[in-house]
């Protein structure tokens, strides 16, 4: 049973556009959620992160939206840069769970020059 | 300065065999955790720790053992290695619950 979906396996984007990721979750009891990037044969790296009781957070290029009554939450990364060509995570937890994040099963983005 | 590192980074081994992967991080963090990811890519917590305490423990098979000799370390042993354990296994550390975890740079462990 995947409670983070993440149905679109890559996306290609030119330098200069923006790039939207998707991420669906079943599980209404998650109220934070976080997205990692991760580079080959690295570890995922923290991006970005929001709670439930908001419904965008934004860091430079990069802004996070959340709809609680769709469950479903993206991340934007404008302009796009080759430097981001990496996996990219979604991660949800609930609370009282110690911690225990939840991953999607990422989406390779390529930025093309 | 690595925040969060394991050792090794591959390793190879044959079915049957018993073999350990160390965990460290110089983050000051209470919080450790091991995640397999398998070859779907599928990132799953296994185990975590909290001050040497254990506070998740998934449904993973008992071959699967981790130890925590402080906070700063978290060590996983696996029993009578199987096929099915190649993965990549990522240790992460956090501050107490809620907050951001750090990953290790993953070992990729290949059972023949």
């Amino acid at each position: 049973d995947q409670q983070v979906k993440q149905n679109s396996p890559s996306l290609s984007v030119q330098e200069g556009r923006i790039s939207i990721l998707n991420c669906d979750y079943t599980n209404s009891m998650f109220d934070y959620f976080l997205w990692y990037k991760k580079y080959p044969a690295e570890g995922p790296t923290f991006l970005i992160s929001i709670s439930s009781i908001k419904d965008k957070n934004e860091d430079g290029r990069f802004t996070v939206f959340l709809n609680k009554s769709a469950k479903h939450l993206s991340l934007h990364i404008v302009p796009s840069q080759p430097g981001d060509s990496a996996v990219y995570f979604c991660a949800a937890s609930a609370p009282g769970t110690a911690s225990k994040l939840t991953f999607g099963t990422g989406t390779r983005l390529q930025v093309t020059l | 300065d690595t925040a969060v590192s394991q050792t090794p980074k591959y390793l190879v081994t044959q079915m049957g065999n018993d073999k350990s992967i160390k965990c460290e991080q110089n983050l000051g963090h209470d919080t450790m955790y091991w995640y397999k990811q398998d070859s779907k890519k599928f990132l799953k917590i296994m185990f975590s720790y909290n001050n040497k305490e254990l506070i998740i423990n998934e449904t993973v098979p008992n071959r699967f053992s981790p130890k925590s000799p402080d906070k700063a370390h978290l060590n996983l042993h696996i029993n009578s290695l199987e096929l099915g354990d190649s993965a990549v296994y990522f240790c992460a550390s956090s501050l107490p619950a809620g907050d951001t975890q750090y990953f290790g740079p993953g070992t990729r462990l290949t059972v023949l």
